[in-house]
């Protein structure tokens, strides 16, 4: 099993629309988590961070299911602009900047 | 403020060729690291450098990888001889601080293309 596992995609919206992606990880004493997102051939950037419940950021939530260990991003009222790969990511746990990449769901908003 | 840069943004060799990567972090972070996505996969971790010290290697593929970050400052990922596999995109990050919750900043990758 990975250790960060996405549905790839692709997720073909139309603008206006919600989409939800989940992430599910393995390592129950994970702590903090991030929403990166990637634009075509370029780097990742991070989006969200989420720490304990979860948080909010305009039209973006995430959301944490530490019983369940899955991860959620919501994209309210969708833009074209929001077209990219996301990436679930988990920090290894301890004094590490180490990153566990998730392979990445990709979003196509359509006008 | 200047970000992470790598340089060269691409580059197509033969396989048993050698090529040299270079990263330079954002001024400051003492903490560089070197990530690479290969064709269908997740970027995976290669290192992590504190200043010039190799803080975790455990990504490393084989020993036909060498990175370096002498004086703490710009790394080299150095690949000899290359094979058709070590083919992707190799990303550099650096940040300030170490540890989980940490932000990392990436370059914008070398694509490397081993025919």
């Amino acid at each position: 099993r990975k250790e960060v596992e996405q549905d790839p995609g692709p997720f073909n919206v139309p603008e206006g629309a919600t989409v939800a992606f989940n992430c599910t990880y393995s390592n129950s004493a994970s702590q903090s988590f991030f929403w990166y997102r990637q634009d075509c051939r370029k780097e990742p950037k991070l989006l969200m961070s989420v720490y304990s419940s979860g948080n909010e950021d305009g039209r973006f939530t995430a959301q944490l299911n530490r019983a369940s260990q899955y991860i959620s991003l919501l994209i309210r009222d969708s833009k074209l602009s929001d077209s990219a790969t996301y990436l679930c990511v988990v920090p290894r746990s301890g004094n590490t900047g180490k990153l566990i990449f998730g392979q990445g769901t990709t979003l196509q908003v359509k006008p | 403020e200047a970000g992470v840069t790598q340089f060269p943004s691409h580059s197509v060799i033969e396989k048993g060729q050698t090529v040299t990567l270079r990263c330079d972090p954002i001024s400051g972070h003492d903490n560089l690291y070197w990530y690479r996505r290969v064709m269908g996969k997740e970027i995976k971790f290669l290192l992590h450098f504190v200043k010039e010290s190799k803080q975790d290697e455990s990504g490393m593929p084989n020993n036909r990888f060498l990175a370096e970050r002498t004086g703490g400052t710009y790394s080299t990922l150095k690949v000899q001889p290359a094979e058709l596999e070590d083919s992707g995109v190799y990303f550099c990050a650096s940040s300030l601080n170490q540890g989980a919750g940490e932000k990392l900043f990436f370059g914008s990758g070398t694509q490397l293309s081993v025919l």
